[in-house]
């Protein structure tokens, strides 16, 4: 069982570098998630996806954009990436409104 | 926007001492989830407590909800070396919770050494 996967795993970047992360879940759950995790910092909120077809802004959404490509797929992409962009970013996912969220197991992004 | 506070944020001990980590906030939660998070992996559900009050036991892990629901802690009893990891407390919003998921704690880093 699959789950959560993200992709890549690690990446480095320069800056003003572009990237999609990709997320990819096979558990049929409604709601899709993006967080950053800093140390320090906790998990933070970037972005989500209620339901295939609407995507909303979390707590730190600047220079980040999302698309809900279907109900499996939930990608984010740096348009222009930035130092303080350097990251752990996870991916979750959720069956319905407030049930326990599922994890990928990362994407660790390094911006020079 | 409702905080939840976890505390300690570093604990180390020895293998086989007991421990007590806590998790507060000043808002009222519907329920609250704690995770644990091991290097290279994401978070992973450990138990969800929704009754103010409620105790929930997970092998040596007891987990409690405070009365008023703004509070919860999480007790581990002769710790291995196989807790070690980061502990997150996650509450969902007070009445309905929000479209936006959870709310997290900063987390409590546990190193239990042999």
């Amino acid at each position: 069982n699959a789950g959560v996967t993200q992709t890549p795993k690690f990446q480095v970047l320069k800056t003003g570098q572009s990237m999609t992360l990709q997320c990819a879940q096979d558990m049929n759950h409604n709601s899709m998630y993006w967080y950053r995790q800093d140390p320090g910092m906790g998990l933070r909120l970037i972005y989500y996806s209620a339901s295939e077809g609407t995507t909303d802004k979390g707590e730190v959404p600047n220079g980040y954009n999302v698309s809900r490509l279907n109900k499996r797929e939930f990608s984010l992409r740096l348009e222009s990436a930035a130092p303080s962009q350097t990251s752990v970013y996870f991916c979750a996912t959720e069956d319905t409104r407030n049930q326990p969220q599922h994890f990928g197991d990362g994407t660790r992004l390094s911006i020079l | 926007t409702q905080l939840l506070e976890q505390s300690p944020q570093f604990l180390s001990i020895q293998e086989g001492e007991n421990l007590t980590v806590y998790c507060n906030s000043s808002s009222v939660f519907s329920s609250l989830q704690w995770y644990r998070q091991e290097p290279g992996e994401g978070p992973v559900l450990l138990v969800t407590v929704v009754t103010g009050g409620e105790v929930k036991k997970l092998k040596r892990l007891t987990f409690q909800f405070g009365d008023a629901r703004k509070d919860s802690s999480l007790h581990i009893t002769a710790a291995q070396p196989g807790d070690t990891g980061l502990y997150l407390c996650a509450g969902v919003d007070w009445p309905g919770g929000g479209a936006d998921g959870l709310t997290f704690g900063k987390g409590t880093h546990l190193i239990i050494q042999p």
